[in-house]
């Protein structure tokens, strides 16, 4: 049962254009979403996220956006550069889930120059 | 820092081997995770211990055990190992539960043949 869910399997952006991730939740009692990131034979580096009391956050290039209504939120990269290209993961966590990390399967951003 | 380390980086073992996969965190953190990665598909949680001498299972645990005796180390152990063991385990470590980001190992690439 995904709870977390990125349809989007891959992406591929131009540098300097703007990269969008999608990412959709089932679980109404998740209050808190992450974004990582995840470069080939690493670990998941944590990159920006958001509570639910807000509907945007932003840290230089990278924007999150809430709506929790849809159950959606996404992530804008811009201007995206090749450093970029990485596997993205969502993630989820609230009261119910204990201290899980909800994850979704993950979108490979390929940005190409 | 050296943040969170696992050791060994890859590991293949025969079908009934046991193993213990080595986690370390050097920031004083009390809550750690271990999740596993099967290919193409998002994180899942084994295990987690929210300080030295509590640990509690999530959601995939069957075939693992685990023990927190101090707050650096929490040890991931397979007694028997089977096929459907053969993931990347990534453990974690975050300074409180929920509404934390987690910090990542570089994972252990486990193959059971």
């Amino acid at each position: 049962d995904q709870q977390v869910k990125q349809n989007s399997p891959s992406l591929s952006v131009q540098e300097g254009r703007i990269s969008i991730l999608n990412c959709d939740y089932t679980n109404s009692m998740f209050d808190y979403f992450l974004w990582y990131k995840k470069y080939p034979a690493e670990g998941p580096t944590f990159l920006i996220s958001i509570s639910s009391i807000k509907d945007k956050n932003e840290d230089g290039r990278f924007t999150v956006f809430l709506n929790k209504s849809a159950k959606h939120l996404s992530l804008h990269i811009v201007p995206s550069q090749p450093g970029d290209s990485a596997v993205y993961f969502c993630a989820a966590s609230g009261r119910n889930s204990g201290y899980a990390l909800n994850f979704g399967k993950g979108t490979s951003l390929l940005v190409t120059p | 820092n050296a943040g969170v380390t696992q050791t060994p980086k890859f590991r293949i073992l025969k079908i009934g081997q046991s193993m213990t996969l080595q986690c370390t965190q050097d920031m004083n953190h009390n809550y750690m995770y271990w999740y596993r990665q099967d290919p193409g598909m998002g994180l899942k949680l084994i295990y987690y211990s929210v300080g030295a001498g509590i640990t509690d299972k999530g959601e995939v645990p069957n075939g693992y055990n685990v023990s927190r005796s101090t707050t650096e180390d929490f040890p991931l152990r397979l007694e028997l190992a089977a096929p459907s063991q053969t993931s990347v385990y990534f453990c974690a470590s975050s300074p409180q539960g929920s509404y934390n980001e987690q910090f990542f190992g570089p994972g252990t690439r486990l193959t059971v043949l």
